[in-house]
Parts: structure tokens; C-alpha cells; sequence
């Protein structure tokens, strides 16, 4: 069945980046476009933006402009979001979940922790 | 962007009783092609969510037919007809009509 697996934990400093990755399995991983949506704790839902990973075509939320990436390494079936200057904010669950969206086709979460 | 608008943002209803919950758009979900893309997700204590309806009133596979979305425009509603213990949890409904995707605050349903 269709699978999305995310890396694990991450704890980084403020002014650091942190890149979470998010392996696809069980479909044609160029097929379907790549969304991550984040989660502070004990908060809403917020989406950040998506990627098709057969171009590389990216869009963003207004708000994460300039701070994202998104990226896919179509060998090993993995998109990628990397978040750079880091700020106690941005401590959240981060999730990645396939088009079309919104689904059942989550990933499990990668938890990221900003602080000194 | 889209602001979405839920009430309540607390619901405690007791078992075996229905449920409503009300999202309110800041402007139009009907999109150029005539679809209105807004779902309704549930997101239990850690886990990602899980969708429950999308274009407004389509039931998910394996969602039970308890639950039900209506509206139009910018109006729209979630029901549970009978709530169950399993329901427990954070009730979200999205926006995927434009760019950037938007949700509302989240109701929390709990069991009184």
C-alpha cells in the first residue's frame, strides 16, 4: 500500500536549517505531487507549500518564501523540505502528504525542535 | 488568503448524539473549474490527519456514512449523525480552491 516515510527528530538551534525527508513507496513517485503541512504543538494545521517531483515545480505559502526548498532525488523516490534561519516558532510536526490532496496519504511526522 | 472560520471551536456531546460544525470562508471555494474544493479532516491525539470529505459533500473510502458535509459558497457544515466514542478528536476543515491551501482553526469534539 501506499507509504510515506518520513526521517526522524530533529533538534536545532536558532538560525540553523533542518532538512526533512519523505520517501515515497507503493506508486510511481513522479506521479503525484509532494505537499508538507505543519503542526505546532497543541495547534492548527498549516500548509506550506508543494512540489511536483517529475519537474521540480515548487509553490509556497507567502509566509515561507525565501525560508524554504523544496527538493526530490527521483532515484531513491524522496522529497525533501528544508527550512533555513531557524526560529523558536518554527517547532513543529512537520508533515508530508501526497497529491491528491488532501488524502489519506500521509507521512508519520518529523518532529523539530528550535531552541538554544 | 482564504481565512477559514470553524465554530465551535469546542464541542462536548454526549454519546449516540449528533454533532454539527460550521466553517465559514472568507470568500467563494467555487473554483474556475465549477468544483468547491473543501474538505473536512479528522486528526486524532498524534496521529497526521485523515480525510473525512472532500468537495464538500464526498464521503472518503471507509468513512462511515454518519458523517456528512453540506453547504455552498462560503457556508458550510459538518454532522455527525450519531457520535461514537472513536470520534474523539480535531475536526478541520480546508480550502484547496486556491493558493495558499488554508485551514480553519480546528474543533475539538469531545465526549461529555
Amino acid at each position: 500500500q501506499v507509504q510515506l516515510v518520513q526521517s526522524g527528530a530533529e533538534v536545532k538551534k536558532p538560525g540553523a536549517s533542518v532538512r526533512v525527508s519523505c520517501k515515497g513507496s507503493a506508486y510511481t513517485f513522479t506521479s503525484y505531487d509532494i505537499h508538507w503541512v505543519r503542526q505546532a504543538t497543541g495547534q492548527g494545521l498549516e500548509w506550506m507549500g508543494w512540489m511536483n517531483p517529475y519537474s521540480g515545480n515548487t509553490g509556497f505559502a507567502q509566509k515561507f518564501q525565501g525560508r524554504v526548498t523544496m527538493t526530490r532525488d527521483t532515484s531513491i523516490n524522496t522529497a525533501y523540505m528544508e527550512l533555513s534561519s531557524l526560529r523558536s516558532e518554527d517547532t513543529a510536526m512537520y508533515y508530508c502528504a501526497r497529491a491528491p490532496f488532501p488524502n489519506d496519504y500521509w507521512g508519520q511526522g518529523t518532529l523539530v525542535i528550535v531552541s538554544s | 488568503d482564504i481565512v477559514m472560520t470553524q465554530t465551535p471551536l469546542s464541542s462536548p456531546v454526549t454519546l449516540g448524539q449528533p454533532a454539527s460544525i460550521s466553517c465559514r470562508s472568507s470568500q467563494s471555494l467555487v473554483h474556475s473549474d465549477g468544483n468547491t474544493y473543501l474538505s473536512w479532516l479528522q486528526q486524532r491525539p498524534g496521529q497526521p490527519p485523515r480525510l473525512l470529505i472532500y468537495k464538500i459533500t464526498n464521503r472518503f473510502s471507509g468513512v462511515p456514512d454518519r458523517f456528512s458535509g453540506s453547504g455552498a459558497g462560503t457556508d458550510f457544515t459538518l454532522k455527525i449523525s450519531r457520535v461514537e466514542a472513536e470520534d474523539v478528536g480535531v475536526y478541520y476543515c480546508m480550502q484547496a480552491t486556491q493558493f495558499p491551501y488554508t485551514f480553519g482553526q480546528g474543533t475539538k469534539l469531545e465526549i461529555k
